[in-house]
């Protein structure tokens, strides 16, 4: 069984701080990796892909993976309030549908 | 552009109906797929339709079923209805297949009573 894991949450971080959040995966073969946001009553919506080992940056958004330790990672940097949302977790393989995580809540106060 | 549009949003049924949802992807988008969210599971794939060929089938009983026509709309049934169906159905539209870069739609919130 492919699994994705994330902490549920949710995680608190004041306004200006840098949220970290984490996801571990089941399947070595995964070659591909996904954020993506889903606010309250809403539906997902992509952040950002990771393909390689490293970082990825998007304004202030960085995307971690480590395949060796089968370990991607979401940074937010400047955390904003409307920042606030659950966080999705999704990876697979080329052609393969994706596997979500069940998300991370994130709570950014003001 | 218009975006991704399901209907219904909202519906409520009895256990033992069927029902029918429609998806709408993107324009020139060819590729819808369906998932189910519910706080219990999270996000869960149940297929993928591509040029009106489902391509992928998640790991759902047969009384979920889907086809796709030949302007991409995708219907998405479900038969024999159970308490367990309530959930959110989410499509999504993906420009020439696969999973990347997938645009969705807002949802169908099904309740089954």
């Amino acid at each position: 069984q492919k699994e994705v894991e994330q902490n549920s949450g949710p995680l608190s971080v004041p306004e200006g701080a840098i949220a970290s959040l984490n996801c571990t995966y089941s399947d070595r073969g995964s070659q591909s990796f996904f954020w993506y946001r889903q606010y309250s009553g809403k539906s997902p919506e992509l952040i950002m892909f990771i393909y390689s080992n490293g970082d990825k940056e998007d304004g202030r958004f960085t995307a971690q993976l480590n395949k060796a330790s089968q370990y991607v990672s979401l940074l937010i940097r400047d955390s904003q309030p409307s920042d606030s949302a659950t966080y999705l977790c999704a990876v697979n393989q080329a052609g393969t549908a994706l596997i979500f995580g069940k998300g991370t809540t994130l709570s950014v106060s003001s | 552009k218009a975006g991704v549009t399901q209907t219904p949003r909202y519906l409520i049924k009895t256990r033992g109906q069927q029902v029918t949802l429609s998806c709408s992807p993107i324009s020139g988008h060819r590729s819808v797929s369906w998932y189910q969210q519910t706080p219990g599971q999270g996000l869960q794939f149940l297929f993928e339709y591509f040029s009106e060929t489902q391509r992928n089938k998640g790991n759902f009983p047969g009384r979920f079923s889907g086809r796709q026509f030949s302007n991409s709309r995708s219907e998405m049934n479900v038969s024999t209805l159970e308490l367990g169906d309530s959930a959110l159905y989410l499509c999504a539209s993906n420009a020439n297949g696969g999973y990347n870069e997938q645009f969705f739609g807002p949802g169908t919130r099904l309740t089954v009573l």
